[in-house]
């Protein structure tokens, strides 16, 4: 079945650390890639996005993902966290050719410890 | 401009009456979605408008969900009557086309059924 996997519900981590959030999906072709982030109180915001080309996307915040189509991967990352990325973040999919939704992971709840 | 802006923010009824929820979504935005998230789970996708039609609603769990977009512009998702595990956020999200393009979400209506 089509899925989108965050394996890891909850992460915590120290203000500066680095930050690696994990993201895998489930299609036969590739997809258009999103990462989204909902802090405390507001809806949900896009921080990146990847359709095709460069591999590597820089997204607002300092956030960056890679794409790996051998892994079928799209890891969210961050070299150095600050304490107002304390947040939700979602992975999401848009399968080319099957309508404009999005299909999302279950979301990974970052922690940040001062 | 204006982003997509939901109303109310958060709702409590009692199960088996009516609830309805409201989208603007950003002006010129053709398209418009309507996603659920119920608590512990995954953001779930009800359906998408185009204008004012119906082109998705694969989503919605049942007839006790009624969406509507008169005119092409704002949206109403009427749940009646609603019953204990329709509780969750409701997300409205819009974009300007299909494919490549991102959508803007709402920060979500809370509804609790008790």
């Amino acid at each position: 079945a089509q899925s989108v996997t965050q394996p890891d519900i909850h992460i915590t981590v120290s203000e500066g650390a680095s930050l690696e959030l994990r993201c895998n999906y489930s299609y036969g072709a590739t997809p258009y890639l999103f990462w989204y982030v909902q802090s405390p109180g507001q809806g949900l915001q896009l921080l990146l996005k990847y359709f095709s080309g460069d591999t590597l996307v820089q997204g607002i915040k300092g956030f960056e993902a890679e794409f790996k189509r051998s892994q079928s991967s799209f890891n969210l990352r961050k070299p150095s966290v600050h304490w107002s990325d304390a947040a939700e973040y979602f992975c999401a999919v848009k399968v080319t050719g099957g309508g404009n939704k999005l299909t999302f992971g279950t979301g990974t709840q970052l922690k940040v410890e001062l | 401009e204006a982003g997509v802006t939901q109303f109310p923010s958060h709702s409590v009824i009692e199960k088996g009456q009516t609830v309805t929820l409201r989208c603007d979504p950003i002006s010129g935005h053709d398209n418009l979605y309507w996603y659920r998230r119920v608590m512990g789970k995954e953001i779930k996708f009800l359906l998408h408008f185009v204008k004012e039609s119906k082109q998705d609603e694969s989503g919605m769990p049942n007839n006790r969900f009624l969406a509507e977009r008169t005119g092409g512009t704002y949206s109403t998702l009427k749940v009646q009557p609603a019953e204990l595990e329709d509780s969750g956020v409701y997300f409205c999200a819009s974009s300007s086309q299909g494919g490549r393009t991102e959508a803007f979400f709402g920060q979500g209506t809370r509804l609790t059924v008790v």
